[in-house]
């Protein structure tokens, strides 16, 4: 059975202060793994897709990479308005449904 | 441009009545998507549908049943609510091959 694991929970950060999320995966032959921010009250929005290890990606403040095993979610000087959930979801070989894990809850404070 | 569109945003209702949740889409993707979202499980995947008239279960369907006439259309029908059904459900679009599902802002449900 496919499963995914973020961690930490949740975390706190200083403005400024740079750290990292992970999303650990297994999954009989991974498709993509997709991050997505959500804010309160809000559907997930899409924030990047990985497709092979080694793969990495950035917009702006966040930078997202891929091992075999997991995915990071990097974010560099962060500002308070990146405070949010962060979701990752795997997409197996053979089919189109995502599985999600159950997010990271990040504030950043000024 | 609305792209997906889900209604009522909120909703109470009681045990044992019958409540559809709608979702539309003007983007025309070809597979559609519902989720609920809980506290410790983060988004589940209820039913999915690849085109008009092909719908399939996801990770949790029991109590709940769906159609799809129309592309642009995927409701979602409680036929018989029970407290077990209160959470946040997402529709969702998109997500054929490398593909990035694009979600609503989802409909709040408390069943009483």
């Amino acid at each position: 059975e496919d499963q995914v694991t973020q961690s930490p929970e949740a975390l706190r950060l200083q403005e400024g202060e740079s750290s990292s999320l992970n999303c650990s995966y297994t999954v009989s032959g991974l498709r993509g793994l997709f991050w997505y921010r959500q804010d309160p009250g809000k559907g997930p929005e899409f924030l990047f897709t990985l497709y092979s290890a080694g793969e990495e990606k950035e917009k702006e403040r966040l930078k997202a990479t891929l091992t075999k095993k997991e995915s990071f979610l990097h974010i560099t000087a962060p500002k308070p308005e990146d405070s949010a959930t962060y979701l990752c979801a795997v997409q197996e070989g053979n089919g189109n449904k995502l599985v999600f894990g159950a997010g990271t809850i990040l504030r950043v404070k000024s | 441009d609305a792209g997906i569109t889900q209604s009522p945003r909120y909703k109470i209702t009681e045990t044992g009545r019958q409540v559809t949740l709608m979702c539309h889409q003007t983007w025309s993707h070809s597979y559609m998507f519902w989720y609920r979202q809980d506290l410790g499980h983060g988004l589940r995947l209820i039913y999915y549908s690849a085109a008009a008239d092909i719908t399939d279960k996801g990770e949790v369907p029991d109590g709940y049943v769906v159609s799809r006439s129309k592309t642009e259309n995927f409701p979602l029908t409680l036929e018989s609510a029970t407290r077990s059904q209160t959470s946040v459900y997402f529709c969702a679009t998109g997500g054929g091959r490398h593909q990035p599902q694009h979600f609503g802002d989802g409909t709040r449900l408390s069943i009483l």
